[in-house]
């Protein structure tokens, strides 16, 4: 059964700081990789997808995550986080693309401190 | 816009209540599902609607019973509440049920049961 795991619970950073929030997925076949946000009180929102083609993704927010195969890895990545930044952080992966089959990490929660 | 919008926002019930969780959304959109979060497992699919008249389990169905009568309402029914069903609900949809188009998620409802 695929399976998403996520590193780390939580990963506190100071404003300004690079930062790295770690997924790995395990699947046999081919598979769609995403990244949500959860701001507090909020539901979900979509950060960046890869479905095929170049390995690196990016958000508008300045974030981006690196699909790499031989590692079963989808990082996520920011040079320089915000007090903004501050949410929960969900990979998701689907071995087909549709929602149905869609599973979710446990989530990190990345707090930035000024 | 309204989007997805999720009622009641907040919710305590005794064991063996019965309830529902309304869903709806304005964006004429197919695919409807139910989520349950709960800490340190991410999120879980509950059950979908592909269409209206169309539903499906998911991962975790057991307790919880759907409809889809209209494209617009996937209401959520908890027949005899438990307090293993304590948890933050999410709705979500989108216009089709893959990855080709955005999952649009509702604000949550956070249920207690004691």
């Amino acid at each position: 059964a695929q399976s998403v795991t996520q590193l780390d619970s939580q990963v506190p950073v100071f404003e300004e700081a690079p930062v790295e929030l770690r997924c790995n997925y395990s699947s046999s076949v081919s598979v769609y990789l995403f990244w949500y946000v959860q701001y507090p009180n909020q539901g979900l929102q979509l950060l960046l997808k890869y479905l095929s083609g170049s390995t690196l993704v990016e958000s508008i927010n300045g974030f981006e995550a690196e699909f790499n195969k031989s590692q079963t890895s989808f990082h996520l990545r920011k040079p320089s986080v915000h007090i903004s930044d501050t949410a929960e952080y969900f990979c998701a992966a689907s071995p087909s693309g549709g929602y149905n089959k869609l599973i979710f990490g446990a989530g990190t929660r990345l707090a930035v401190h000024p | 816009n309204a989007g997805v919008t999720q009622t009641p926002k907040f919710q305590v019930l005794k064991t063996g209540q019965s309830m529902t969780l309304q869903c709806a959304q304005d964006m004429n959109h197919e695919y409807m599902s139910w989520y349950r979060q709960d800490p340190g497992m991410g999120l879980r699919l509950i059950h979908y609607s592909v269409g209206a008249g169309i539903t499906d389990q998911g991962e975790v169905p057991n307790g919880y019973n759907v409809s889809r009568s209209t494209t617009e309402d996937f209401p959520l029914r908890l027949l005899s509440a438990a307090p293993s069903q304590t948890s933050v609900y999410f709705c979500a949809s989108s216009r089709f049920p893959s990855y080709n188009s955005p999952l649009h998620f509702g604000n949550g409802t956070r249920l207690t049961v004691t």
